[in-house]
């Protein structure tokens, strides 16, 4: 099974500042990698699907990239409602989808 | 719009049983793989199984392959999760989710999520 390695674990940022979380897997996933936002109480809300495209609706602050084993979600000018976890999974060829373990951004 | 609703949680003791529901409507359900991921408390995500399109295509996560079992009605538009041998380690918040894998034709939507609690 493939393995998803997530850093860091949580970070602290504040208003403005560019947030980077990086997503490592165990073997080639091409771009089949996945970002969630999950905030407290609530189901996950997609992100970035395909390793770099924007799902629909989401603010052009989030971006994602990388393709293989490397992958980076990247958050550019940090805003409140940001504060969230967040997590990667990818999808590629067979199940298991194994998700990361997650990062927590805190306010600073 | 697409909807997603979760049943059949509760407290249940050590190697008991219980069968998770997932209602769904707002789209072509005989048309789209269906996922189960659950969270334990303070926890992060798992994923826990997938039943293709017409449930000829099964997958589990190792943690529950020979204890859960997936399935589907697309006669009823509904998933379930029958979950046998349950352990604390099963205790989660069990979300039913169509989540983009192959195409983002696919989509994102989740279930409200519901709560399984294993304690004797």
């Amino acid at each position: 099974d493939i393995q998803m390695t997530q850093s860091p674990s949580s970070l602290s940022a504040s208003v403005g500042d560019r947030v980077t979380i990086t997503c490592r897997a165990s073997q080639d996933i091409k771009n089949f990698l996945n970002w969630y936002q999950q905030k407290p109480g609530r189901a996950p809300k997609l992100l970035i699907y395909a390793a770099s495209a924007l799902h629909s609706g989401v603010p052009s602050r989030f971006s994602g990239s990388g393709s293989g084993t490397e992958f980076t979600l990247t958050i550019t000018s940090l805003q409140p409602e940001d504060f969230a976890s967040y997590y990667c999974q990818h999808t590629y060829s067979t199940p298991p989808y194994t998700f990361g373990q997650g990062t927590k951004v805190e306010i600073k | 719009q697409v909807r997603l609703v979760e049943s059949g949680g509760g407290v249940v003791q050590p190697g008991r049983s219980l069968r998770l529901s997932c209602s769904a409507s707002g789209f072509a359900f005989r048309s789209y793989a269906l996922h189960w991921i659950r969270q334990a408390p303070g926890k992060g995500l798992e994923w826990v199984a997938v039943a293709s399109y017409d449930g000829s295509n099964i997958h589990y996560a190792d943690s529950v392959k020979g204890r859960f079992i997936i399935s589907r009605d697309n006669a009823k538009n509904t998933l379930f999760l029958q979950m046998n041998d349950l352990t604390l380690d099963d205790t989660a918040i069990y979300y039913c989710a169509r989540i983009i894998a192959m195409t983002p034709a696919e989509g994102d939507y989740w279930g409200q999520g519901t709560l399984v609690i294993v304690s004797s």
